[in-house]
């Protein structure tokens, strides 16, 4: 299957400071990829839509100037989470389209972050 | 609304007994279903998908799931569980003419193998 490469995998920074979290489709072209957030109770929460070329489209309540996202290219997107508190602490993962068929998705490893 | 149930939180088997992990969808047209599984601070891993054709789908690592039309479910099963299949399963679904290629997303269930 394709691969999606996701990184830091780990992050740990202060209150304020701000993370750029990476995602790259390796042997693919990704015109589209999702942005998640995991809550420790598991469920997937879907942050926003990037598409390549354009602005991101962000789900409702997840704020857009708090949660810089960026597709420049058909193999990147970025996820930069701008004065992180402490509360933003929180597994995230990308995904990509990998087939425009049926929309399968193929996911990055994560990215774990703490806001100390 | 489209929707996606896992009605159970977490199951737990038995090493060796067969598992089932419970899905049920609600969505317009023809859905695309998928089971994905996530381990422990890991990604998501593909499993198994039904598009069309042959009701019972065999996925990876022994898996199967069996899209049921009139229950609009997609049970995921196998004949015999191993410890290492402990982790977290999702059920999603995609409605099959939604561009957007979103899909929706079942709250997960955690599987746990007992030795």
């Amino acid at each position: 299957g394709a691969v999606v490469s996701q990184h830091p995998s780990r992050v740990i920074c202060k209150s304020g400071t701000s993370v750029k979290i990476e995602c790259r489709s390796l042997d693919f072209q990704a015109t589209t990829m999702f942005w998640y957030r995991q809550f420790p109770k598991k469920s997937l929460m879907l942050m926003a839509t990037s598409n390549e070329g354009s602005k991101a489209t962000y789900e409702q309540g997840v704020e857009k100037d708090k949660f810089l996202i960026n597709h420049a290219s058909l193999t990147l997107s970025t996820l930069t989470v701008t004065s992180a508190h402490p509360e933003d602490s929180s597994f995230y993962i990308c995904s990509a389209t990998g087939d425009l068929n049926t929309g399968e998705l193929f996911f990055g490893e994560g990215s774990r972050l703490t806001v100390l | 609304a489209q929707s996606v149930a896992q009605p159970e939180d977490q199951v737990n088997v038995a090493e060796g007994n067969p598992l089932t992990v419970k899905c049920t969808y609600s969505v317009s047209g023809n859905p695309y279903l998928f089971w994905y599984v996530q381990y422990p601070n890991r990604g998501l891993q593909f499993l198994l998908k039904y598009i069309t054709g042959d009701n019972l789908v065999k996925g990876s690592y022994g898996f199967e799931a069996e899209f049921n039309k009139s229950q609009t479910s997609f049970h995921l099963k196998k004949p015999s569980a191993l410890v290492s299949d402990s982790a977290l399963y999702f059920c999603a679904v995609r409605f099959s003419m939604d561009s957007n290629y979103q899909l929706i997303w079942g709250a997960g269930t955690k599987l746990i193998i007992k030795p």
